[in-house]
């Protein structure tokens, strides 16, 4: 099976920086997307990695090391609309996904 | 940017009725679509991948049986859960993937499914 994990829960100040972490162990690997889903609505994309490295687009970026199994978002400037669930999931065969469980950010004033 | 959408966008049915889904690439073709669920404050599960043409591929622990996927052209593809039960409620949602860009994928709205 495949297994990503990342943490359930963050919160920060509005106009701070965040840094959500995502590990996985998959069975293969064709790369590594952020998504941002509010709450009832479908997810939207955010990035994709599939070298090591960061990947940045403006406020967000996101860093990839495949031999640790390790990525991460980086949200900066943090703004309420940014206050969502950010889930990893990575393409482990023929662009079939999985997904991290997700970790809700809340952004405070 | 590539739109994908869904049809109804929630639907309320009694237990033991079947209920179709659809799902639409609006200004692209989609040869290869995909089935998620989402329980409440859990992530995306897959279940199904939709192939145009061809027979659907799903993931273990799905059955194909009662969860039927048709292909029918390069920008629709339908899901229908079929007798549906109470714990078949659930937010369901599709992607399409763009072949050209990055391996992106384009999802739908999902609909929201609840049975009675």
């Amino acid at each position: 099976g495949q297994n990503i994990d990342q943490p359930t829960e963050m919160t920060a100040t509005e106009g701070a920086i965040v840094q959500i972490n995502c590990t996985y162990q998959t069975s293969g690997f064709n790369g590594l997307f952020w998504y941002q889903q509010h709450a009832g609505e479908a997810p939207t994309f955010l990035s994709y990695n599939v070298l090591d490295g960061l990947e940045e687009k403006g406020r967000f970026s996101s860093f990839l090391s495949r031999s640790k199994g390790y990525s991460y978002l980086l949200l900066k400037e943090l703004q309420m609309k940014d206050s969502a669930s950010y889930l990893c999931a990575v393409d482990f065969n023929d662009y079939k996904l999985s997904f991290g469980a997700g970790t809700t950010v809340t952004v405070r004033a | 940017g590539a739109v994908v959408s869904q049809h109804p966008s929630w639907v309320i049915c009694k237990s033991g009725t079947s209920v179709k889904i659809e799902c639409r690439s609006l200004d692209f073709q989609a040869t290869t679509m995909f089935w998620y669920r989402q329980f409440p404050k859990q992530s995306l599960m897959l279940m199904a991948t939709s192939n145009e043409g061809s027979k659907a591929t799903y993931e273990q622990g799905v059955e194909k049986d009662k969860f039927l996927i048709n292909h029918a052209s390069l920008t629709l593809s339908t899901l229908t859960v079929t007798s549906a039960h109470p714990e078949d409620s659930s937010f369901y949602i599709c992607s399409a993937r763009l072949s050209d860009k990055n391996n992106e994928q384009f999802f739908g709205p999902g609909t929201r499914l609840t049975v009675l």
